[in-house]
């Protein structure tokens, strides 16, 4: 099946600071969309993003479909940005979710 | 607008009881639900996908019998986990979509409910 590759696992940065983590998958899909799961598990979307750029106050995503892989940017980090970020794909009727990336930002 | 509701958010019970979870679209018609379970650490397991007014599709290794699912109207869907033992507790996660083949439309996630069975 799909296989879907968050990288980096884990990341620590101080507030202010800007970062990018990625979305690799192995096949063609029909959308792809990026959360957010809080310290108490809230899941929020951030984007729904098959192709494309779109920006969202300090986060913005590119998705380059043809290439398998997504970005997702965060500017100028805030300690609410604490979490663990997801990409979930979806092929074929089949929903897969990368591992995640934990973020911690530092006051 | 895309609000999804999932009650209760805890339940601790006895093993042997039968806990159940409810998820409702708010704002918008839930054609299609989707139930995961997610174990700490870890990432989201797709369980199962309901469209309303037809039986529920399990992924593999999920048990039909164990956790029932109905989806009788477009605003709401329920999980029921049947003789909850300790290895059932996890945190349960629900979502919905509009779209009625998976991938046309985004989902959108309720709170999450954490189960634990003593």
């Amino acid at each position: 099946g799909i296989q879907v590759e968050q990288s980096p696992p884990d990341l620590i940065l101080q507030e202010g600071a800007n970062s990018t983590l990625r979305c690799n998958f192995s096949d063609s899909v029909n959308n792809l969309q990026w959360f957010h799961q809080n310290p108490w598990g809230q899941l929020i979307n951030l984007f729904y993003i098959p192709s494309g750029t779109k920006q969202n106050g300090r986060l913005s995503a590119t998705t380059v479909a043809t290439e398998r892989y997504s970005l997702l940017y965060i500017s100028s980090s805030q300690t609410t940005d604490s979490g663990v970020y997801f990409c979930a794909v979806n092929r074929d009727d089949k929903i897969i979710f990368g591992k995640g990336t934990r973020l911690h930002i530092l006051p | 607008g895309a609000v999804v509701s999932q009650h209760p958010s805890r339940v601790i019970c006895k093993s042997g009881t039968s806990v159940k979870i409810e998820c409702r679209s708010l704002d918008f018609q839930a054609t299609t639900m989707f139930w995961y379970r997610q174990f700490p650490k870890q990432s989201l397991m797709l369980m199962a996908t309901s469209n309303e007014g037809s039986k529920a599709t399990y992924e593999q290794g999920v048990e039909k019998d164990k956790f029932l699912i109905n989806h009788a109207s477009l605003t709401l869907s329920t999980l029921t986990v049947t003789s909850a033992h300790p290895e059932d507790s996890s945190f349960y996660i629900c979502s919905a979509s509009a779209a009625r083949v998976r991938g046309n439309q985004p989902q959108h996630f309720g709170d999450g409910t954490r189960l634990s069975i003593l």
